[in-house]
């Protein structure tokens, strides 16, 4: 089955430590994303990455880093700088940027829930 | 500042009624619209889209309806059931940038039965 794995479902950490979060995916998608989400908010875009070895900031990077070195992955690192890490994070893949005013829509993973003790 | 906006927190609904979501945006160079719907503890799956020079996408019991020049779009369940209950997130798209998405708070949808 096709689809986007994202593990732990819970992860737990202690303030001031790096925690990686694990996202892969066998849709053969070039394009992945990583997402948060708060409470009584939208999703808000962390990093994205378009092709292996490139990846872009998105609206809130700051205190997360990322790779993408295979296709298939792209593990995301909340890092101690994050001042607010609690939260829900959402893994999303699509099809590479077609442009010509074609649109590819996301499709997210089941997510990783993390909370800072 | 929020670009997409859903200004309902939460929408209550008799089975069998139609369901009416709305979204308002701001960015006028948003070109393609999207509906996502998630369950607790769960990623959002896709429900339906349009671009803008469409004002109106249907499929099956979902319709999305684009008015462009107040920049709002709204999503309609018809018969609405109970299995429609979940959080339905409004998301927009500048296509010339990609498949970045700028999604809305979301709107929690109850269908009584």
């Amino acid at each position: 089955d096709g689809g986007i794995t994202q593990s732990p479902k819970y992860l737990f950490r202690k303030e001031g430590q790096n925690v990686t979060l694990s996202c892969e995916q066998n849709l053969n998608h070039d394009a992945m994303y990583w997402y948060r989400q708060d409470p009584g908010q939208g999703l808000r875009l962390i990093y994205y990455s378009q092709i292996v070895n490139d990846f872009q900031k998105g609206d809130i990077a700051e205190g997360y880093s990322v790779s993408r070195e295979k296709k298939e992955s792209f593990p995301l690192t909340v890092t101690s700088a994050q001042k607010n890490p609690t939260a829900f994070y959402l893994c999303a893949s699509s099809k590479r940027l077609a442009g010509g005013g074609t649109y590819n829509e996301q499709f997210f993973g089941p997510g990783t829930r993390l909370t800072v003790l | 500042d929020q670009q997409v906006k859903q200004n309902s927190p939460s929408l209550s609904v008799q089975e069998g009624r139609i369901s009416i979501l709305n979204c308002d945006y701001t960015n006028s160079m948003f070109d393609y619209f999207l509906w996502y719907k998630k369950y607790p503890a769960e990623g959002p799956t896709f429900l339906i889209s349009i671009s803008s020079i469409k004002d109106k996408n249907e499929d099956g019991r979902f319709t999305v309806f684009l008015n462009k020049s107040a920049k709002h779009l709204s999503l309609h369940i018809v018969p609405s059931q109970p299995g429609d209950s979940a959080v339905y997130f409004c998301a927009a798209s500048e296509v010339e940038y990609g498949n970045k998405l700028v999604f809305g708070a979301g709107t929690i949808l109850r269908v009584k039965s």
